[in-house]
């Protein structure tokens, strides 16, 4: 068990909803990491938080959107959803934004139909 | 040309096999992760390195910066090991470290018993 939570673990819906993906990190980890997994593009890094402050983005789309909240956990938040989005979405968290180890949640398996 | 490639894509063995997973990048980089996804779907993160070598139980990881190279091994396969292992880099930012993490496409690895 890595520590990180990650709810739900399997989510259902249809093209044109907005769904919001949760994620606790491990106890004491101000970082906040979030990664889709496609079959066509493998991992590849979204956003991150530190500490309640956006710190970096990837390659995530205008309809998604993250925070981290005051009590470190965060969200995603896909809106508009199409097909193409349907994918494995990871969070993991690290002490620091620097040369820290990461821990991975479960992940959240996302399908739209 | 992907900044992260892994070879091989997949690797099938005999239980008892010692087996060599390797990773090429092309940026300079922070950190490198290897990272073990099971059957399942969920991410272990294996080790995490900036220089030399790492050992953890049957596996080892070493890397070398000039070359730009990280090599994974097994000793001793199990088909427990049987799992994608995905090289990961943190490319070098402007801050000197880095925020994102770039992903290779994995090695699939079957050990039969």
């Amino acid at each position: 068990d890595s520590g990180v939570t990650q709810t739900p673990k399997h989510l259902i819906t249809a093209t044109g909803q907005r769904v919001t993906l949760r994620c606790s990190p491990r106890s004491g980890d101000l970082s906040v990491y979030w990664y889709q997994q496609s079959l066509d593009q493998g991992l590849q890094f979204l956003i991150q938080y530190y500490n309640g402050e956006e710190r970096a983005k990837g390659n995530i789309l205008e309809r998604f959107s993250a925070q981290q909240f005051p009590d470190l956990h965060s969200e995603l938040n896909l809106s508009s959803l199409e097909l193409g989005d349907s994918a494995l979405y990871f969070c993991a968290s690290s002490v620091d934004p620097f040369f820290s180890e990461l821990f991975f949640g479960s992940g959240t398996q996302l399908s739209v139909l | 040309k992907n900044e992260v490639e892994q070879s091989p894509q997949n690797l099938t063995a005999q239980e008892g096999e010692f087996i060599t997973i390797n990773c090429s990048y092309s940026v300079g980089i922070s950190a490198l992760h290897w990272l073990q996804q099971h059957p399942g779907g969920g991410i272990v993160s294996l080790f995490m390195l900036s220089s030399g070598k790492k050992k953890h139980g049957r596996l080892i990881a070493t890397i070398n910066i000039q070359e730009k190279h990280s090599s994974l091994h097994i000793t001793a396969s199990h088909p427990r090991d049987s799992a994608v292992y995905i090289c990961a880099v943190r490319p070098v930012s402007y801050r000197g470290g880095s925020e994102k993490l770039v992903f290779g496409k994995g090695t699939k690895l079957t050990v039969n018993p």
